[in-house]
């Protein structure tokens, strides 16, 4: 079975740029959760879909913008990119409630 | 400050135990979990336990909980090389936020021969 799998697995963009991340979770699973990993922060979880729905939400501006299609395949959006979102964005999937979350390789990003 | 803590070092030497110890403070928390993070890489998911259980086993490693104190520990033994890495406390809290985890800040763990 194929694990997470996330594409581009490295990103260089300049600042203002925007940038969409893309996530395809092990087959069946529903969920799907991203999260932002820097030296200075550690992983901070920035949302959570499951069945196309969002179902929670981190504390990250609304630069941070996400989505999920029905195949659960979930995609990630950046605008207005500033250096400070240089980071290595992982996106973990599960099965739901109750179910441990498998974690891709990330998208190391980045930012100019 | 974060909610999930973790001593930052450790450094054992090869054959010996290693034990990572962690702290949450949420009571409401229904799954912890221990990630193992090497360089350059994602995280992979070493083992878990629901909240209330006391202790999992699964080959080498060994989850210790006290639900009393919110501590979690995470026994590996016989530590070798190819043990070396960054170890991550993670906990989900409540039923309506089974898809959030909040980490720790990690336990860089080096195997020394």
């Amino acid at each position: 079975k194929a694990g997470v799998t996330q594409t581009p697995r490295y990103l260089i963009k300049t600042r203002g740029q925007q940038v969409t991340l893309s996530c395809s979770p092990i087959s069946g699973h529903r969920s799907v959760s991203w999260y932002q990993q820097t030296p200075g922060q550690g992983l901070q979880f920035l949302f959570e879909y499951f069945s196309e729905t969002q179902r929670n939400k981190g504390n990250f501006p609304g630069r941070f913008s996400g989505r999920q299609f029905s195949n659960s395949r979930s995609e990630m959006n950046v605008s207005t990119l500033e250096l400070g979102d240089s980071a290595l964005y992982l996106c973990a999937s599960s099965l739901g409630q109750g179910n441990e979350q498998f974690f891709g390789p990330g998208t190391r990003l980045t930012v100019l | 400050g974060e909610d999930v803590e973790q001593s930052l070092f450790l450094s054992v030497r090869e054959g010996d135990s290693s034990v990572i110890n962690c702290t949450y403070t949420d009571s409401s928390s229904t799954y912890l979990y221990w990630y193992k993070q090497e360089p350059g890489a994602g995280l992979q998911l070493l083992t878990y336990i629901f909240s209330n259980m006391d202790m999992k086993q699964d080959q080498r490693l060994t989850v210790l909980l006290n639900k009393k104190d919110k501590h979690l520990s995470l026994r590996i033994a016989d530590t070798q090389t190819g043990d070396s890495a960054i170890y991550f406390c993670a906990e989900s809290r409540r039923t309506d936020s089974w898809g959030k985890l909040q980490f720790g800040a990690g336990t860089q763990v080096v195997v020394t021969p």
